[in-house]
């Protein structure tokens, strides 16, 4: 079975801590993505790769940057949490071309609460 | 800009019953994909079906029913004889590209299913 797998899915930082959100797929996907997900916005794209070393903006990047280091590892980082970074993100992943680009694999979400 | 609307915040319903989540959406593209994907209560997203725009064939798929109606920019989503296994919060997108990171979702419908 397919998988994307988030590391945690429940974290607790104080403000101005540095935090890590770890994501880890195993499809040989080129395409990762973190998405934020906040109740009645829906999701919100924060950064996506489409290959090692790659990154582009998404929709809401301030306060966040990411690192892919490896093609099935995609972090998150916020360099100094704030509280109105308190959030669900999920990861997700798809491939680069043909019919499947565009439909996503989704991990199932890391709930940060920033006090 | 493209833009999702899921007028409907939350909907309760007894099992059995049929239940229509709508989903209306804003593009002035020609060509674009319109998905609806589930989140149940694990936090994983599932893919659940991808329409492009040249294809207004509705879709069943079991239980399931997609209406798809360009006149009115529209992709509804029926669940039929409706099961409490049904709860979850349903999201509706729009993608301009095949690349994935133009995705645009609405804000969810959470679909509550009573026994």
């Amino acid at each position: 079975d397919v998988k994307v797998t988030q590391s945690s899915r429940y974290l607790v930082k104080r403000t101005g801590e540095k935090v890590f959100l770890e994501c880890v797929q195993d499809m040989d996907h080129e395409n990762m993505f973190w998405y934020r997900q906040d109740p009645g916005l829906g999701l919100r794209l924060i950064y996506f790769s489409y290959d090692v070393k790659m990154k582009e903006k998404g929709d809401i990047p301030e306060g966040y940057s990411v690192s892919r280091e490896k093609k099935e590892r995609f972090s998150l980082i916020l360099e100094s949490a704030s509280t109105n970074q308190t959030s669900m993100y999920l990861c997700a992943s798809s491939l680069r071309s043909g019919l499947g680009a565009n439909v996503l694999t989704f991990g199932a979400g890391s709930r940060l609460t920033v006090l | 800009a493209q833009k999702v609307t899921q007028a409907q915040t939350e909907i309760s319903v007894v099992e059995k019953e049929d239940v229509t989540l709508d989903c209306v959406y804003e593009t002035r593209d020609t060509t674009y994909y319109l998905f609806w994907y589930k989140q149940p209560p694990s936090g994983e997203l599932v893919f659940l079906i991808r329409r492009n725009s040249f294809d207004e064939q509705n879709e069943i798929s079991g239980r399931y029913s997609w209406n798809f109606q360009k006149s009115t920019s529209s992709f509804n989503f029926t669940i039929t004889a409706s099961q409490v296994v049904d709860s979850a919060v349903y999201f509706c997108a729009l993608s301009i590209n095949n690349a994935g990171n133009m995705l645009t979702f609405g804000g969810g419908t959470r679909l509550m299913v009573k026994p």
